[in-house]
């Protein structure tokens, strides 16, 4: 299982882009990113998936480089409800691997 | 569509007894997985089970044993229930390959388990 690393915690005010970066130097062929949106006293919700390159939803963006050796999840112009925790997980999801969370990052953002 | 539906959703155990937490999914999943989150922490794989008929250990398996019943349910029971099994479980549920269109596990909204 590749394991990641992301930053602690981030902060942000309202209405800002903000863009956590995830290393994943290990990632094998097979492994998927996906990252996780977690609020106190809730189970994580899935924010986004992909491969390669970039892959956008009505949430957030994910960026993967063609090394793929790291990702950023961008939340375009956050607000008070985006304050949670960010988990960044690879793994080979399609064949039913379990995912390794690690501590995650911690996003507040302020008015 | 209720998603993952985990029961039950409080429990206060004493030292030494068992319990069952049950989980189950309505969305044809064929992978289950249960894990465990203490305060202020990120979330410890428990056992999981890629396929109906198959289970396997995670990072912290020790005190639970878990069965996959059938493609629908999967189930965690702890045998002698200890202070440090106190914890928050949480159950998911994926699709596999062909199952897409995203492999992104959908999770139960928790058993916050208190042991004393």
């Amino acid at each position: 299982l590749a394991k990641t690393t992301q930053p602690i915690s981030m902060d942000s005010y309202e209405g800002q882009e903000v863009n956590i970066t995830c290393s994943h130097n290990n990632i094998a062929t097979n492994d998927y990113i996906t990252w996780y949106q977690q609020f106190p006293s809730q189970g994580p919700r899935f924010i986004i998936q992909g491969y390669k390159t970039k892959v956008t939803n009505e949430v957030a963006s994910l960026f993967i480089p063609a090394d793929r050796k790291s990702s950023t999840l961008s939340l375009p112009r956050v607000s008070l409800s985006d304050t949670a925790v960010y988990y960044c997980l690879v793994g080979d999801v399609q064949a039913g691997t379990a995912l390794i969370f690690g501590k995650g990052t911690t996003l507040s953002v302020s008015s | 569509n209720a998603g993952v539906t985990q029961t039950p959703k409080f429990q206060v155990l004493k030292t030494g007894q068992s319990m069952t937490l049950q989980c189950a999914q309505d969305m044809n999943h064929n992978s289950m997985y249960w894990y465990r989150q203490d305060p202020g922490m990120g979330l410890r794989l428990i056992y999981y089970s890629a396929s109906e008929g198959t289970t396997d250990k995670g990072e912290v398996p020790n005190g639970y044993n878990v069965s996959r019943l059938n493609k629908r349910e999967f189930s965690l029971r702890l045998e002698s229930a200890a202070p440090s099994q106190t914890s928050v479980y949480f159950c998911a549920s994926s699709p596999t390959r062909t199952q897409g269109p995203h492999y992104g596990y959908t999770f139960g909204s928790g058993t916050r388990l208190t042991v004393v």
